[in-house]
Order: C-alpha cells, then sequence, then structure tokens
C-alpha cells in the first residue's frame, strides 16, 4: 500500500477565496487523481495530475475552477478557486501505482460559507 | 454513458451474520473492479479487487464475485462485526488510464 497525507484534514472559507490542498505521498507513483465526495454522495473524478504536463479534467470540471500542480513524483496539490457553498465537499487524492490498486488519502474536508 | 450502481442503499444486518453488498455496473469493457469501505470522517479503505478474467476472489473474511454475464459485482463479508460497520463503494475501470468509476455506496449497519 502507499502512505497518502492530505493538508490540510478541514477548512472553513469564506466565499470568494481560494483554497490550495496538498498531497503527499511516501513513494514515486505514476498516476495521483483527484476526487470530490459531495456530502452524502459517492466520489467523482475531478481529474488526472500528470508529472511534468497539464492534467486532464472530467467533463463538468476546468482548470480555472480546480488548477492542479504535479511538481514531481510524490506531490501534488488542487486549488478551488472562487469558492461558493456549493464547492463544500470531501476533496479526495488517489494514487495507482502501475495499474495496480488505487488508494485514498484521508480527504480534506472543505466547508464554505 | 457508464455508469455503476448499488441495488441497496442501507443494509442492515445483525452481527455474526453474513453480509451481502451488491454492485451493477454497464460498462462491459471495464477489466478491473474494486471494493472499498468508507468509514465516517476517513478516505475510502481498499478492501478487495477482482479482474474481469476472473469469477471469484477471496480474502480474509471477504469474497467477492463478478458475473460478467449480467455485468454484476458482489462483496460477501463473513461473520459480520460492528467494526465493519461504514459505507461500502463499488468501482469499476476500463482500460489503462486508471480512472475508476464509482457506484453510489451502500450503507452497512451492524446490530449488536
Amino acid at each position: 500500500s502507499a502512505v497518502i497525507s492530505q493538508k490540510p484534514s478541514r477548512d472553513i472559507c469564506q466565499r470568494g477565496t481560494s483554497l490550495t490542498i496538498q498531497c503527499q505521498v511516501d513513494s514515486q507513483v505514476t498516476m495521483m487523481f483527484w476526487y470530490r465526495q459531495q456530502p452524502g454522495q459517492s466520489l467523482t473524478l475531478i481529474a488526472t495530475a500528470n508529472q511534468g504536463s497539464e492534467a486532464t479534467y472530467e467533463s463538468g470540471f476546468v482548470i480555472d475552477k480546480f488548477p492542479i500542480s504535479r511538481p514531481n513524483l510524490t506531490f501534488s496539490t488542487l486549488t478551488v478557486s472562487n469558492m461558493s457553498p456549493e464547492d463544500s465537499s470531501i476533496y479526495l487524492c488517489s494514487v495507482d501505482r502501475a495499474y495496480n490498486e488505487q488508494f485514498f488519502g484521508p480527504g480534506t474536508r472543505l466547508t464554505v460559507l | 454513458g457508464e455508469s455503476v450502481g448499488l441495488h441497496l442503499p442501507t443494509l442492515s444486518v445483525q452481527e455474526g451474520d453474513n453480509s451481502i453488498i451488491n454492485c451493477a455496473y454497464s460498462n462491459s469493457a471495464s477489466d478491473y473492479f474494486i471494493w472499498y469501505k468508507q468509514e465516517s470522517g476517513k478516505g475510502p479503505q481498499f478492501i478487495i479487487d477482482i479482474r474481469s478474467n476472473m469469477d471469484k476472489r477471496q480474502g480474509q473474511r471477504v469474497t467477492v464475485l463478478l458475473n460478467k454475464t449480467v455485468k454484476h459485482l458482489s462483496l460477501q463479508i463473513a461473520a459480520t462485526q460492528p467494526g465493519d460497520s461504514a459505507v461500502y463503494f463499488c468501482a469499476e475501470r476500463a482500460g489503462n488510464t486508471g480512472k475508476l468509476i464509482f457506484g453510489q455506496g451502500t450503507t452497512l449497519q451492524v446490530k449488536p
């Protein structure tokens, strides 16, 4: 398995502000992903964080709203920009080693007022 | 479009009984499936996986069954314990992009 940490674990933010979430893995991984889990819902993939290139976004998610960085094989950030209450969710990063099991971080619980 | 769904949103079982959580998927090209357990306030925890070239896989107290004919996946938990209470998600993957599509989740409640 992989040890994955996320910062912050939770935050309460004001409407219109931005929050950057960090994801750190204890070893190099090929694929990193960002998911959103709205209250009481399942997980929805936001984007694939590609090392050395721009992230690949899923339908309904755009770079201006969710810019992503992946500077190396162990770290990624997701920014939630210009937040509104609808952005209140759990944001999760996950890693996938060479088409094997995919492991998730503990999540960042975001509340937007 | 592709979708993965669960038959029951909530399952309540007596401690010690066996639990069966079901999942239907629609993408016949999916070749890899995972079951996750999510406890309150935590990220999803990998339980067991199965590839499409298998029908059954067993772990410790858990068994996953895959029926490709009817595109159905199930998770069986033997001798269910209070610590098994959580939300369970199935997820499918098609191709080598690594992207997972998740089902809606089933809440498992274990009664003492």
